[in-house]
């Protein structure tokens, strides 16, 4: 069975740093890239950023909400990822959660193209900025 | 940035009526659309992918249509577990984005 856990949530001062953990099993973790989202109280859903496998060079890519303060890693012997937040904001109060992002393609008029889904999340993790 | 604009941000139904729910996209996105359903303190379960495409085990009554900038989530026959909320997502060029999101209560 596929499974993310997040961890690591919790009451931080805005401009402290905080670091989210995601675990994976029931999968191949490393063939994946993991996709962070959050959720403001009451709000909406936010992508935040994600992380591509080692395959396709693990790079990340992030919303500019959060660019330049926010890092995503991975640690696929131990089938962890990670969630770097620095320099946090009040507006960053929020659920956060881990997905698996499943790609496929389809063809559109002449055209293909690649895409993703979000199969598998996490419980979510609260992250409370606040002094 | 694409802009996800979805309708209505909410609706009341009884148990057996059919609802849609609409996600337009500010410029085209091709089919890369999925539909999400959330329930209070959990999170999101995926319905429906590249538009149209039903996630294997979700319920037949779940239909997804459209293409480029207009995307319509369909539920024929409301049941009593489907009282969530629902949103759509673009996966077509980052930053990804959803939309408002449209909360189906119970008339």
């Amino acid at each position: 069975e596929v499974q993310l856990v997040e961890s690591g949530g919790g009451l931080v001062q805005p401009g402290r740093s905080l670091r989210l953990s995601c675990a994976g099993s029931g999968f191949t973790f490393g063939e994946y890239a993991l996709t962070w989202f959050r959720q403001a109280p009451g709000k909406g859903l936010e992508w935040v950023g994600f992380i591509r496998s080692k395959a396709y060079g693990g790079t990340t890519e992030y919303a500019a909400s959060v660019k330049g303060r926010f890092s995503i890693s991975r640690d696929d012997s131990n089938s962890l990822a990670y969630l770097q937040m620095n320099s946090l904001k009040t507006e960053d109060t929020a659920v956060y959660y881990c997905t698996r992002d499943y790609p496929y393609d389809y063809i559109w008029g002449t055209s293909r193209y690649i895409s993703q889904y979000f199969d598998y999340w996490g419980q979510g993790t609260l992250v409370t900025v606040s002094s | 940035d694409i802009q996800m604009t979805q309708s209505p941000s909410s609706l009341s139904a009884s148990v057996g009526e059919r609802v849609s729910i609409t996600c337009r996209a500010s410029q085209s996105i091709s089919r890369s659309l999925n539909w999400y359903q959330q329930k209070p303190g959990k999170a999101p379960k995926l319905l429906i992918y590249a538009a149209s495409t039903l996630r294997s085990g979700v319920p037949s009554r779940f239909t997804g249509s459209g293409f480029e900038t207009e995307f319509t989530l369909t539920i024929s026959s409301l049941q009593p577990e489907d009282f969530s909320t629902y949103y759509c997502l673009q996966t077509f060029s980052t930053p990804w984005t959803f939309g408002q999101g449209t909360k189906v209560e119970i008339k």
